[in-house]
């Protein structure tokens, strides 16, 4: 079965630190991009990072920029977000999801299109003094 | 960046219903639009992949169009497990910064 599985949540004083793990099973974890998506209470989807399967390209939203640092390890099927100056606006579900790539060649027009199509159930980050 | 804009944020209809729901981009994203459903305490769902190719389990009363900054999500009939907040996300954006509309949170009348 595939699944993603994060843990790692938990009550963190305003400019802590906290790490998050996503453990991938059933797929080939090294072949996929990954993601980390956050929900606030309340309020809708945020992207916050994408990594590329080798580790070597890493993308943030603005907000997360130098305090946020996505990683993995393939040969443990990973995934991480270090999570450095919390911020109170920092508290949310956290959710991991794998990045899927669809190619479609028609004539000579070619398109790569990603979506997340396997996520985890989510690990929450409390932000509070 | 691209902004995503959803409309209307909220929608109240009954089972049976035909509903869209709306995706606007900032600026053209081609077909690059990815939708999910998402109900109270759970993950999302991916529904629609490249606006309008529809993912693998997902109901064929789910339907996706559109190109450039406008998108649609229809459902053909409204049935009870549809009842959730829907999200419009782009993928066309380079570098990889894949963002998602605010939502829409349909509900029964």
């Amino acid at each position: 079965e595939v699944q993603l599985v994060e843990s790692g949540g938990g009550l963190v004083q305003p400019g802590g630190s906290l790490r998050l793990s996503c453990a991938a099973s059933g797929f080939t974890f090294s072949s996929y991009w990954m993601s980390w998506v956050r929900q606030a209470p309340g309020k809708g989807l945020e992207w916050v990072a994408n990594i590329k399967q080798d580790g070597g390209e890493k993308y943030y939203v603005d907000s997360v920029k130098g305090r946020f640092t996505i990683s993995r390890d393939n040969a443990k099927n990973s995934l991480y977000l270090q999570m450095n100056s919390l911020r109170a606006e920092d508290t949310a579900v956290y959710y991991c999801a794998r990045l899927t790539l669809y190619f479609h060649s028609s004539g000579p027009h070619r398109a790569y299109y990603y979506y997340m199509d396997v996520w985890g159930k989510g690990t929450t980050v409390t932000v509070s003094s | 960046d691209i902004q995503m804009t959803q409309s209307p944020s909220s929608l109240s209809a009954s089972v049976g219903d035909r509903v869209t729901i709306t995706c606007r981009a900032s600026q053209s994203i081609s077909n690059y639009l990815n939708w999910y459903q998402q109900k109270p305490g759970k993950a999302p769902k991916l529904l629609i992949y490249a606006a309008s190719s529809l993912q693998s389990g997902v109901p064929s009363r789910f339907g996706g169009s559109g190109s450039g900054t406008d998108f649609t999500l229809t459902i053909s009939s409204l049935q009870p497990e549809d009842f959730a907040t829907y999200y419009c996300q782009q993928s066309y954006s380079t570098p990889p910064e894949y963002t998602f509309g605010q939502g829409t949170k349909l509900e029964i009348k």
